[in-house]
């Protein structure tokens, strides 16, 4: 299985500041057909996960663009440009490049 | 819009059959271009891919080796859902479980719709 890591795992930041999510996995995820199945999700407390970036870099529908992820092959990041309180929770990279899909450990952002 | 809504028992003994259902409105169990999925998630194992059913001109499914000799993921077209059944569990499978379509993209592997969650206790 590949396995996702995550830095760091906990994270604690200031409203308006930046903060910014390491994830890396044991193998690369290019898939044969050239795409890299990297996801992002945000899990607020008591709530499902919710997807916020996919293949590494696209957003999905009604993210704000405050969120971005970037990287390529093994090594991810997601990043908030100015943290709101809305952003708290628990962060998780995810790969579907190959069966099983795999999370990572999560990282937890909450507000200094 | 896509919503997902999960019904089942939150409690089910050891030795037995974990069965829940997700039914799908705003989307088609039958879709050509989305995969419906089941995920766990404790705090001992984290967020964990169980297995999916799909339609592409036929019906198939992928399953974790984790769980493949356990769990069978079947759809319902007349219903628009799809059920888990996981047998044989112990109190290591006691978890939230989700559903969750995998859809946008084109690949089906991002998960962008999810269930709210069950929480499920084997236990006596």
């Amino acid at each position: 299985d590949i396995v996702m890591t995550q830095t760091p795992l906990s994270s604690p930041v200031t409203l308006g500041q930046p903060a910014s999510i390491s994830c890396r996995s044991s193998q690369s995820l290019v898939h044969s057909n050239g795409n890299t199945y990297l996801s992002w999700l945000q899990q607020r407390p008591g709530q499902p996960p919710r997807l916020l970036i996919y293949k590494i870099s696209h957003r999905f529908s009604g993210v704000p663009d405050r969120f971005s992820g970037s990287g390529a092959g093994t090594d991810f990041t997601l990043k908030i440009s100015r943290v709101e309180a809305e952003d708290v929770g628990v962060y998780y990279c995810m790969q579907a490049t190959q069966f099983p899909f795999t999370f990572g450990p999560g990282t937890k952002v909450d507000i200094k | 819009q896509v919503q997902l809504q999960q019904s089942g028992p939150g409690q089910v003994q050891p030795s037995q059959t974990l069965s829940l259902t997700c039914a799908i409105s705003g989307d088609s169990v039958s879709s050509n271009s989305a995969a419906w999925n089941w995920i766990r998630q404790s705090p001992s194992r984290g967020l964990e891919w169980l297995g999916r059913t799909f339609y592409r001109s036929k019906w198939d499914n992928d399953y974790a080796v984790s769980v493949k000799s356990r769990i069978t993921i079947i759809p319902d077209t007349s219903k628009n859902q799809f059920s888990l059944h996981l047998n044989s569990v112990t109190p290591e499978d006691t978890a939230v479980y989700f559903c969750a379509r995998g859809g946008v993209g084109g690949s089906a592997t991002e998960f962008d719709y999810w269930g709210q969650g069950t929480l499920v206790t084997v236990s006596a």
